[in-house]
C-alpha cells in the first residue's frame, strides 16, 4: 500500500497521559501535515513538514504538543499531559512540492481522553 | 479557524437525484479542493479547480468556481447511496499549500 498510513487508528487514554502518533507519509511527499478534526466540524491545520524541517505551526498547537519529522520520512505527534479537550481524529496527509497539488490523507487517529 | 462556510450543512435527497453543495470562503486563493469523508475515516481527495480556473468535471462531479464572489459548489449528478458521506471544500495559500477547510455538508443519499 502506497498511501499515507497512520498509526494507531484508535487510542484511549486517562487525562494526564502521554500519547504518542505516527504518520508514513507517501514516500516521494516531502510535505507532510497534521491537522485536528472534532466531532462534526472540518479538520484544522496544526503544523507543517517540509522534508526534516518544521515550517508553520498553528496557535492550536499548544506546548503540551510537539512534532517531528527526523528524517524527513515519517513523522511523530506527542500529546503531553493529556487533556478531555484534546479528543479529536488526528489526521495526516502529505504531498508533493508545489502550490497545484492536492494532499492525500490517511485514515487518521481517533483520540479519546476520558 | 475554518475558512468559510458550506451549505447546506445538511442534504438529504432521493437516489437518482443531483446534489449541490455549496462553499464561501474569505481570502485569496492558489486553488480550492474538494474532499469526501467517510463516517469515522479519513479523507479522500474528489478534485481540485485551479484559480484560474471556472469550471472543472471529474465522472459525475461537476465544480465551479467564482473568484470574484469568493465560492465555490460542487454538483453530484445521478447520486447513488454510496455517495452518503461528508463534503469539505478546503482553499490552499501561502508557501506551505496548507489547507483551510470549511465546516462541511453531511450527505444522505436514500436508496
Amino acid at each position: 500500500d502506497t498511501g499515507v498510513s497512520q498509526d494507531p487508528r484508535h487510542k484511549i487514554t486517562k487525562r494526564g497521559q502521554n500519547v504518542t502518533f505516527r504518520c508514513d507519509p507517501i514516500s516521494e511527499h516531502n510535505r507532510l501535515y497534521w491537522y485536528r478534526q472534532t466531532l462534526g466540524q472540518g479538520p484544522e491545520f496544526l503544523t507543517y513538514f517540509q522534508n526534516e524541517a518544521q515550517l508553520e505551526k498553528s496557535r492550536l498547537l499548544s506546548d503540551r504538543f510537539s512534532a517531528e519529522r527526523p528524517k524527513g520520512s515519517f513523522s511523530t505527534l506527542e500529546i503531553q499531559r493529556t487533556e478531555q479537550g484534546d479528543s479529536a481524529m488526528y489526521l495526516c496527509a502529505s504531498s508533493p512540492q508545489g502550490v497545484r497539488t492536492e494532499a492525500f490523507f490517511g485514515q487518521g487517529t481517533r483520540l479519546t481522553v476520558v | 479557524s475554518q475558512q468559510g462556510e458550506e451549505d447546506p450543512q445538511a442534504l438529504s435527497i432521493q437516489e437518482g437525484e443531483n446534489a449541490t453543495m455549496n462553499c464561501s470562503y474569505k481570502t485569496s486563493i492558489n486553488n480550492l479542493q474538494w474532499y469526501r469523508q467517510n463516517s469515522g475515516r479519513g479523507l479522500v481527495h474528489l478534485i481540485l479547480i485551479r484559480s484560474n480556473e471556472r469550471e472543472k468535471h471529474s465522472g459525475r462531479l461537476r465544480v465551479t468556481l467564482d473568484t470574484s464572489k469568493k465560492s465555490s459548489s460542487l454538483l453530484i449528478t445521478a447520486s447513488r447511496a454510496a455517495d452518503t458521506a461528508s463534503y469539505f471544500c478546503a482553499t490552499t495559500g501561502g508557501a506551505g499549500n496548507m489547507l483551510t477547510f470549511g465546516g462541511g455538508t453531511r450527505l444522505m443519499v436514500k436508496p
